[in-house]
């Protein structure tokens, strides 16, 4: 049972476009929510996070917005540039469990020329 | 500086044999984990380890053992591997000591990619 439902799976977007991605979740529990950003051959890499007491979370060109009242987040990219292209995963975490993630199935972004 | 060091990065393995993943980190964090990765699954927690002499199953811990050998270093152990444990392995580790503050994040090595043939 997925606790944290990303999509879409794979997207594609042309440089200087807007990138979505979305995700889902219904365990109330969760008290903090981060993006990271993983290259081909390489770990994930923490992108940005937000925790539920605000709605929005800015830092460049990467925004999360969070609905807690739909338990939904979803990160957007403005400016989309190539370099942006790799594999997007949302992750919640319960309160009190130390860093213990439940991740999302990911989504490949490709930022086309 | 090295972060979150994962040998090997590769290996193929036999049904039924057995192999440890290693894993180190030199920025002196408490909690150390355990990840699979797998297409269109995700990242999936294995076993955590939230402080040094402490260790915890996690979302999918069947068929693995780990040992927190001490507070660098963290192994994956498969007694007996079989097919369905073909996957990319994830080493991390987070500061664990400040677990509300916002920054906190889990550091990942580069990852052992896994066959059981």
């Amino acid at each position: 049972q997925q606790q944290v439902k990303q999509s879409p799976q794979s997207l594609i977007v042309q440089k200087g476009g807007i990138s979505i991605i979305n995700c889902a979740y219904e365990n109330t529990a969760f008290d903090y929510f981060p993006w990271y950003q993983q290259f081909p051959g390489k770990g994930p890499a923490l992108l940005i996070a937000i925790r539920p007491d605000v709605s929005e979370k800015k830092e460049g060109r990467f925004t999360i917005s969070f609905n807690k009242s739909a338990k939904q987040f979803s990160l957007h990219i403005m400016d989309s540039q190539p370099g942006d292209s790799a594999t997007y995963f949302c992750a919640a975490r319960k309160a009190g469990t130390a860093s213990k993630l439940t991740f999302g199935t990911g989504t490949r972004l490709q930022v086309t020329l | 500086n090295a972060g979150v060091t994962q040998t090997p990065k590769f290996q193929v393995l036999k049904t039924g044999q057995s192999m440890t993943l290693q894993c180190a980190q030199d920025m002196n964090h408490n909690s150390m984990y355990w990840y699979r990765q797998d297409p269109g699954m995700g990242l999936r927690l294995i076993y955590y380890s939230a402080s040094e002499g402490t260790t915890d199953k996690g979302e999918v811990p069947n068929g693995y053992n780990v040992s927190r050998l001490n507070k660098r270093e963290f192994s994956l152990r498969l007694e007996s591997a079989a097919p369905s444990q073909t996957s990319v392995y994830f080493c991390a580790s987070s500061d664990g000591s400040r677990r509300l503050h916002i920054n906190e994040k889990l550091f990942f090595g580069s990852g052992t990619q896994l066959s059981v043939l």
